[in-house]
């Protein structure tokens, strides 16, 4: 496709249940990120995959957040056992390359998690 | 580490009016700055960016000017339009203590233009 796309756009869990979080880079990006974005908090970075390495998770706020990237394409974010406070709106963005050159990030539209 | 502040919001402008938004940041080495502007109901959109100090970044008419002496990237715009009505993120990238390029990202500022 053109851009990232995200799935599902919205998703509403009940606490103590597991989701998934699709993302679907630009073709041919070789890094992708995931951040959370919510009123508390702010954009906040959550890791990072680049090509084969091994990801940079330094971002993720507990164990219970869990990141794969197969295929160096398709990323899924797993939240086991949600929380109220997971709930937020969690953006995928992929990047070319690691150059400087190639810095600039593209969005997707988010998925927008609400944990009751 | 690394951080973005700019100035909060919201923003209340009537349309045609000068826009000023305020960032400054704190960072190791010489990362790129951004503006990324979030419409209603959409994802995070690159507005502009500049990589490196005294560089000018610009687009659809807004402007920012990477100020390395005063640690600013601050966003300005001629004649706001009711379709500049948005969240507008400051953000850096590639400071030293950040090999993996993440974003950093300000608090975001809601921009409301009145016709």
């Amino acid at each position: 496709g053109a851009g990232v796309s995200q799935s599902p756009s919205n998703k509403v869990t009940e606490k103590g249940k597991d989701v998934e979080l699709r993302c679907d880079p630009i073709s041919g990006h070789t890094a992708l990120y995931w951040y959370r974005q919510s009123l508390g908090q702010g954009l906040e970075f959550l890791i990072y995959f680049q090509g084969n390495s091994a990801p940079d998770k330094s971002g993720l706020p507990s164990d219970r957040f869990s990141a794969e990237r197969t295929g160096g394409s398709v990323s899924t974010l797993t939240i086991q056992r949600t929380q109220q406070e997971d709930s937020a709106v969690y953006l995928c963005a992929s990047r070319r390359g690691p150059g400087r050159r190639m810095e600039t990030q593209y969005f997707g539209p988010g998925t927008r998690l609400l944990v009751l | 580490g690394d951080s973005v502040t700019q100035m909060e919001g919201p923003v209340t402008l009537s349309e045609e009016a000068f826009l000023t938004i305020n960032c400054t940041y704190t960072a190791t080495g010489y990362p790129s700055l951004f503006w990324y502007v979030q419409y209603p109901g959409e994802g995070l959109q690159l507005l502009l960016k500049a990589t490196k100090a005294d560089d000018k970044g610009s687009n659809k008419g807004f402007e920012a000017t990477y100020r390395k002496e005063t640690t600013s990237f601050h966003l300005e715009k001629g004649s706001v339009q009711v379709s500049d009505s948005a969240v507008y993120f400051c953000a850096l990238s590639g400071g030293l203590d950040n090999a993996g390029n993440m974003l950093t990202f300000g608090g975001g500022t809601r921009l409301m233009v009145k016709p």
